[in-house]
């Protein structure tokens, strides 16, 4: 059974930095892209990041460009997210995801962490 | 990258069949084919409903359906039940090797 597991949230004063985890079960890490998809409250859904299987090749979305770094450890089965110079504006629920192998959607989910950026 | 634009919201009767659009530009939706669906209850994690325009995931019912035309892509839902209602979103890679989002329609099942 597939599962994605997110972890590290919470509160962090504007400026300051966190790294949220998502470990992964059920299926060979090494062969998927990941992706990180962000919801502030009461709000719709924002890409984040995207990395290829072997970590080679990283994307990110223009607001978080410069201060996110989405990154793999295979030997853990786990996904990251490095956040520095967070802003209010990036307090949302982060969800990681597993890329589909053949086609470009994302099929399985994590439940998401909350990241909360206020003093 | 602007977000792809989804209406607010729409409803269906019981039965009835209904179309969410999302319009961006050659530069996302129009240029390629790469657009999925997500379905979203409140409190939920997003499920895929339908990639790569009109690629359904197995154990999707196949009530939903994907298109495009032009620089808008389409989800129809058919026989619309009552556990449809949620709120929906469209997505799309870039020409900037990014993707973006529709701002999401709220379905409401009358």
């Amino acid at each position: 059974e597939v599962q994605l597991l997110e972890s590290g949230g919470g509160l962090v004063q504007p400026g300051g930095s966190l790294r949220v985890s998502c470990a992964v079960s059920g299926f060979t890490f090494t062969y998927y892209a990941m992706s990180w998809v962000r919801q502030a409250p009461g709000k719709g859904l924002e890409w984040v990041s995207s990395i290829i299987g072997n970590g080679s090749s990283t994307y990110y979305g223009d607001s978080v460009k410069g201060r996110f770094t989405i990154s793999r450890d295979t030997s853990k089965n786990t996904l990251y997210l490095q956040m520095k110079s967070l802003r209010a504006e990036d307090t949302a629920v982060y969800y990681c995801a597993k890329v589909l192998l053949r086609g470009t959607g994302l099929d399985y989910w994590g439940q998401g962490t909350l990241v909360t950026v206020s003093s | 990258q602007s977000a792809l634009t989804q209406p607010a919201s729409v409803s269906g009767s019981p039965g009835q069949s209904i179309t969410i659009s999302c319009t961006g530009t050659s530069s996302d939706v129009g240029g390629y084919n790469y657009v999925s669906w997500y379905q979203q209850h409140p409190g939920k994690a997003p499920k895929l409903m339908i990639y790569d325009v009109t690629n359904r995931p197995s154990g999707v019912s196949n009530r939903f359906s994907g298109s495009k035309s032009g620089n808008t892509a389409s989800l129809t839902i058919s026989g619309l039940q009552a556990e449809d209602e949620a709120d929906y979103y469209c997505i799309s890679y870039t020409s900037s090797t990014t993707w973006v989002f529709g701002g999401g329609t709220k379905l409401t099942v009358l």
